[in-house]
């Protein structure tokens, strides 16, 4: 089981809150990724991170953002909630090994917005 | 485009038989192929990864095969148990970034029965 931490896992909130999803590694990782998956679909990046302060958007548009200032803490930021954010968000880090990077995926936080 | 197509969507069979699940891609270049099992509200977690040079790797009553040639990779799971039930999702990797980007699968759904 990898060292990676997502919060809260669960989540219903009402259109137009601000929230924050929280991710943290102690792998000392500096490759970061957020995904968003929705049933039966497959995980599209959102969110990736190179290291502090590095943070770069993914191949799917997203309103979140995302900050890293510390190497094992990588929030994702919703500012102002729809229902069209309605999904689950996967957290990942990765490491290099050998040719490959391993990427290692948290629990989840299943966001649903009413 | 980089694409990840698996087959079956979903399947179902009874304990103890056997199932192999299909992958095609179309990523390239080629860096690797991992197949990975996501159980529901959970995030992904490895279960194999093959570079170029490999067309078979085990891990337990998992057995993956690649053909880098066909762009073909399959999943053989073998004297099936109920906690097998999960989606089974193929990832490939490019060799053209150094973020390690990865092409997600929509994932094959399996349900053991008892």
């Amino acid at each position: 089981e990898a060292d990676i931490y997502q919060t809260p896992r669960y989540l219903v909130i009402g259109t137009g809150k601000k929230i924050t999803l929280e991710c943290s590694q102690t792998m000392g990782h500096d490759k970061m990724y957020w995904y968003q998956q929705d049933p039966g679909m497959e995980l599209h990046l959102i969110h990736y991170s190179y290291g502090v302060n590095s943070t770069e958007k993914g191949d799917l548009s997203s309103e979140s953002t995302v900050s890293r200032i510390r190497t094992e803490h990588f929030p994702l930021t919703l500012e102002s909630a729809r229902p069209s954010h309605t999904s689950q968000y996967l957290c990942a880090s990765s490491e290099r090994t050998g040719d490959t990077y391993e990427q290692y995926f948290g629990p989840g936080t299943r966001l649903t917005v009413t | 485009k980089n694409q990840v197509e698996q087959s079956p969507q979903s399947l179902i069979i009874l304990e103890g038989k056997n199932c192999t699940l299909q992958c095609n891609y179309t990523v390239s270049p080629f860096s690797n192929l991992r197949w990975y099992k996501q159980d529901t509200g959970r995030g992904p977690v490895s279960l194999t990864i093959m570079t170029f040079s490999e067309n078979t790797k085990s891990n337990g009553r998992y057995t993956a095969t690649l053909d880098a040639d066909t762009k073909q990779s399959s999943l053989h799971i073998t004297a099936s148990q109920l906690s097998d039930s999960a989606s089974y999702i193929c990832v490939v990797s490019d060799r053209g970034s150094t973020l390690g980007r990865l092409y997600f699968g929509r994932g094959t759904q399996l349900t053991v029965w008892p």
